[in-house]
Parts: structure tokens; sequence; C-alpha cells
């Protein structure tokens, strides 16, 4: 099945530099990838996404990155602010297999420093 | 904006008793999901239900676990005779007709096992 490994699992920045988050994914046949921000004691909820017919997507500050060939994801979060702070999680769902179930990856918790 | 709402928000039990987390997903979507959070740790993929029937669950859904839609709107999942490592928050979530695309997330249930 798919396995979705995400690095690193802590990141400290500082107010304003950027962030980089990396995931890796095993299933090729999976086409779809969000990335989910969830705040301590609350849900995950939704921040980007990316089909895999798209290399690149961006949304004001979020960027993500896909290269089909390696299977590999970046998040990209530019101008970092201290409301930034929270633990991401990248995901993989294969929407070929009809069961489409979502994996998602370990976590990575950033830390913007003001 | 429609939401999954999940009921208890929390819930504390003893070792041995059956408990049923209730979850009513938002009302045009037709792919049911419950996903765990041990705390601290990432999201992992319990079940997913479509046209009222399991469409796949992991190693972890053993026979302790079962979900069901006993009256077309809410959606339950029940653990039989919990154990004290079920202890997690658990999270319903919903796609819709489609079956591809973001993933919603209730607030969670917290269940602790004593």
């Amino acid at each position: 099945g798919e396995n979705v490994e995400q690095h690193p699992s802590t990141l400290s920045v500082q107010e304003g530099d950027s962030a980089v988050i990396k995931c890796t994914y095993s299933d090729s046949a999976s086409n779809y990838f969000p990335w989910y921000k969830q705040e301590l004691g609350k849900r995950p909820q939704l921040i980007i996404d990316i089909r895999s017919n798209v290399g690149e997507k961006k949304d004001q500050r979020i960027a993500v990155t896909l290269n089909k060939t390696a299977k590999h994801l970046s998040l990209h979060i530019t101008e970092t602010q201290p409301e930034d702070s929270a633990v991401y999680f990248c995901a993989a769902r294969d929407t070929t297999s009809g069961t489409y179930k979502y994996i998602f990856g370990t976590g990575t918790r950033l830390k913007v420093l003001a | 904006e429609p939401e999954v709402t999940q009921t208890p928000s929390h819930q504390v039990t003893q070792m041995g008793q059956e408990v049923i987390l209730r979850c009513v997903p938002i009302s045009n979507h037709l792919y049911f999901y419950w996903y765990r959070q041990i705390l601290g740790q990432k999201v992992e993929f319990l079940v997913s239900f479509y046209n009222n029937e399991i469409s796949e669950k992991s190693e972890i859904f053993d026979d302790q676990f079962s979900v069901e839609r006993p009256d077309g709107s809410n959606f339950t999942l029940k653990i039989r005779s919990t154990k004290l490592e079920d202890s997690a928050m658990y999270f319903c979530a919903t796609t819709g007709q489609e079956g591809t695309g973001e993933l919603f997330f209730g607030e969670g249930s917290r269940l602790t096992v004593l």
C-alpha cells in the first residue's frame, strides 16, 4: 500500500524567512496530493493541494511542487509569520483504485520564531 | 459553509467498555472515512465507507471496530471493547460526490480509555 514519508519532523525558522517541507510517496498511481495544517487540538485543515497533471501550484505565500518521476513533493511557505506555527501533513490519494483512501505523512512541526 | 460534525467531543471510558462515536457528514457527500490520531502522531487511516458498505479498512481496524450508517444521516464508529491503546483523537472525514478532492474533517472526538 501507499507509504508517505515526510521531513523534517521539526523545523524552526525566524519570522519572515521561508520554510520548506518535503514528502515522498511510494504509490505511482497516486494522483492527488493535499497538504493540511493542524493547529494544536484542532482538526487538519486543507491549505493547498495539487493534482498529478500539474507540476507546481501557488496560493499567496504557499506553493507546492510535484516531481512525479521522483514521487516527491515540496511545500514552500514564504515570509513566515508566527501564526504559521503548526503541524503540517502531506497526504497522497490513489483515485484510480476505487478505494479513495488518503494516506498521511508523518507530519512536520513548524515553529516560527518572532 | 457546510461542516462535518462529530459527537461527543470528548469521551472518557473504562477499559473493556463499548464506545460509539458519531458523525454527521456533509449532506451531499458520499464517501466517508474514520481516521485516528494518537497524541503527537500522524493521522492514521482506519476505514473508508461508500454506498453503505466498507470499501477499505486498515490493519488497525480489527474485529473490535465496526462502522455503520444507521439512519441515512449519522455515520458511526463503534469500538466494542476498548483498550488503553485506543486512546486517541478520532476524526470523521468526508469527500464530495465525485469521491475526489478535498477531505473535510470533523472537529474530532477525543477518546480517553482508563
